[in-house]
């Protein structure tokens, strides 16, 4: 079965880079694609982007600019990293597995607050 | 504002049944899959249907979904009290007819009350 387990700093100071890992494990990492999602207090799922298993990525819009989402094969990872973070990006990320037009696993979230 | 319009909540008794609408548009649902996401607070969010109608290994077949034009319904049968959560519909949006909604798209979730 596979699982998903975000890690890292739960609060971060406002205009300091947001950075989480998603640790997979029960299986591989490559050849599929994998996502963050994040939902801020009371609002709907966002989408924030994805990366292929060979590296390509593709980010929503909304954060073009300020996201990388990068992959880590050897540790079976994939990163998040939201730099100028604001209150704005408080909210609980979740890290997905990609695959044919659904998300088929999903962390538990963590929820991220931006605060001085 | 969510891109998908779901409604807020939906309630019924044990044993009944009840459907959830998701509502979209021609760039996305009206031309991509829809999946449904079932959540209880805390956990990890669930898949339960995937291209529109599938089940994954694993979810009963209480739970159907369908999908006519820009909109989609989950149906559950048989409720029970383990069912209470918030449930998700998501596509993903062409960006068609607006650049900026590339990307996965979400409803704004429906509150599941088993009287």
């Amino acid at each position: 079965q596979v699982q998903l387990q975000e890690s890292g700093p739960r609060l971060v100071k406002p205009s300091e880079t947001l950075s989480l890992t998603c640790t997979v494990s029960g299986g591989s990492i490559n050849g599929y694609n994998w996502g963050w999602i994040r939902q801020s207090p009371g609002k709907e799922l966002v989408w924030i982007g994805k990366i292929a298993y060979h590296g390509h990525t593709e980010y929503s819009r909304s954060f073009e600019g300020r996201v990388t989402i990068s992959l880590d094969s050897s540790n079976n990872q994939f990163s998040l990293s939201l730099i100028s973070a604001t209150a704005a990006d408080t909210a609980v990320y979740y890290c997905v597995r990609d695959l044919d037009w659904k998300n088929d696993y999903w962390s538990q979230g963590t929820l991220v607050t931006v605060s001085s | 504002q969510s891109v998908l319009t779901q409604p807020p909540s939906v309630s019924a008794a044990p044993g009944q049944k009840v459907t959830i609408s998701c509502s979209g548009s021609s760039s996305n649902i009206g031309s991509k899959y829809v999946s449904w996401y079932q959540h209880v607070p805390g956990t990890a969010p669930k898949l339960l249907i995937y291209d529109n109608d599938k089940r994954p290994s694993g979810i009963p077949d209480r739970f159907s979904g369908s999908k006519s034009g820009t909109s989609a319904t989950l149906g559950i049968t048989g409720l029970q009290t383990g069912d209470e959560a918030v449930y998700y519909c998501g596509t993903w949006d062409t960006g068609t007819w607006d650049p900026s909604l590339r990307g996965w798209v979400f409803g704004g979730g429906t509150e599941l009350t088993v009287l």
